[in-house]
């Protein structure tokens, strides 16, 4: 089967760094998405990775590695308004296959 | 661009009752997707249209769900009767082939109370 996983909850302190995991057991995935929601909100675009490596806009970083079926999400300099859920998705024959979603709590 | 438009943002309605929402794609999008979202099951892809045809409907959970795209600017996605599991956020999403295909922009959702 297809799925996703990544921890449930992530907790960090303004101006830390965090990274969010994600494995996938599937076949057939092109490549691996990251989308942030805040509460009330809709998911919203944050990369995607089709190869192997890293990929950096701004603050936020995203790496595949398709051998070990993992990714994952840096987030660097972490500010209030990243409190949200962060979904990684696998990509797939244009359609994406969603992770559970992990919530991140920024502290003061 | 307004992004993904979807109506109503909210709906309340009795069980048993007919429930249509509505969704807007971005202009110049050719694939558009349903989702449900729930706290129990996450984000579930309901199904996608690609050129306003239907792909995949494998997610549509039986067959009192219905979904049409008769043209490139508009989707409904009906249940029919509804029932208290339907409760849920509704997202309609749509992206463009001809760049990553896999940004989908999504709307701002229709919560949904069947009670």
């Amino acid at each position: 089967g297809q799925s996703l996983e990544q921890p449930s909850e992530v907790t960090a302190v303004e101006g830390a760094i965090v990274q969010i995991n994600c494995t996938y057991q599937t076949s057939g995935f092109y490549g691996l998405s990251w989308y942030q929601q805040h509460d009330g909100g809709a998911p919203t675009f944050l990369s995607y990775n089709a190869l192997d490596g890293l990929e950096e806009t701004g603050r936020f970083s995203s790496f595949l590695s398709r051998s070990d079926s993992y990714g994952y999400l840096l987030l660097q300099e972490l500010q209030m308004k990243d409190s949200a859920s962060y979904f990684c998705a696998g990509a797939n024959n244009r359609k994406l296959i969603w992770g559970l979603g992990t919530s991140l709590a920024v502290n003061p | 661009d307004a992004g993904v438009i979807q109506s109503p943002r909210h709906e309340v309605t009795e069980m048993g009752q007919e429930v249509t929402l509505r969704c807007k794609p971005i202009s110049g999008h050719n694939s558009l997707f349903w989702y449900r979202q729930t706290m129990m099951r996450g984000l579930e892809l309901l199904i996608y249209f690609n050129n306003n045809v239907p792909i995949d409907d494998s997610g549509m959970p039986e067959d009192r769900f219905s979904a049409k795209m008769p043209n490139a600017s508009f989707s409904t996605l009906k249940i029919q009767p509804s029932e208290p599991r339907d409760s849920a956020v509704y997202f309609c999403a749509s992206s463009f082939d001809g760049g990553n295909s896999y940004e989908q922009y999504f709307g701002p959702g229709t919560r949904l109370t069947v009670t």
